[in-house]
């Protein structure tokens, strides 16, 4: 069936260092791709999205290309703040579908 | 525009009992989701409803059931509780049927003693 997996954390970086956060997907067809951002003792809420290969979805510094060839859409910033501190879920949806799949969320630490 | 409102924001039961949580999508929006959210399982689905017609269900058993309304208010039910239901329940609203983007209540947070 239709997958998501992250790379596991927690991640613990220093103020304005640089961000990744893996993800790749298994999925037949032509999903949508997202990452959504979870902040302590909220929902989550959509971050970046992306919906065809080679888009790059952007988003308050972050940024995640759809890569088709190696069924990628890994996460990046180039100089994370303490407040970028939260858990982040990469997630697909085919067109049509009816359902939404997560990954099981990458949490970041930053440092001051 | 009112975000997703979930209620209540939090929930003790004991086991055996039955709870029941409520979610109000943002005005406008006719889809609803609901995803169990745990430590160790992340986010797992439980259902999809697009004008109160259930489109999608996820691998849970027959304890876990849900509906919508005319008015696109839906609510989740799980009966005959047991400990590893403890979770924070989200609710996700979306503008129509197969639309991608969710937008997130804060969740109902069970906990089943």
């Amino acid at each position: 069936g239709d997958s998501v997996t992250q790379m596991e954390g927690p991640v613990t970086l220093s103020e304005e260092a640089f961000l990744t956060i893996n993800c790749t997907y298994t999925a037949t067809g032509y999903p949508s791709l997202f990452w959504y951002v979870q902040y302590p003792g909220e929902g989550l809420q959509l971050l970046l999205k992306a919906t065809k290969a080679d888009d790059k979805g952007s988003n308050k510094g972050f940024e995640a290309t759809y890569r088709k060839e190696t069924t990628s859409f890994h996460l990046e910033k180039g100089s994370v703040q303490v407040s970028d501190s939260a858990v982040y879920f990469c997630a697909l949806r085919k067109p049509g579908g009816f359902k939404t799949i997560f990954g099981a969320g990458t949490r970041l630490f930053v440092k001051a | 525009k009112a975000g997703v409102t979930q209620t209540p924001r939090y929930l003790i039961k004991t086991r055996g009992q039955q709870v029941t949580l409520s979610c109000s999508p943002i005005s406008g929006h006719r889809s609803v989701s609901w995803y169990q959210q745990t430590p160790g399982q992340g986010l797992q689905f439980l259902f999809e409803y697009f004008s109160e017609t259930q489109r999608n269900k996820g691998n849970f058993p027959g304890r876990f059931s849900g509906r919508q309304f005319s008015n696109s208010r839906s609510e989740m039910n799980v009966s005959t509780l047991e400990l590893g239901d403890s979770a924070l329940y989200l609710c996700a609203s979306h503008e129509g049927q197969g639309e991608a983007k969710l937008f997130f209540g804060s969740g109902t947070q069970l906990s089943v003693l």
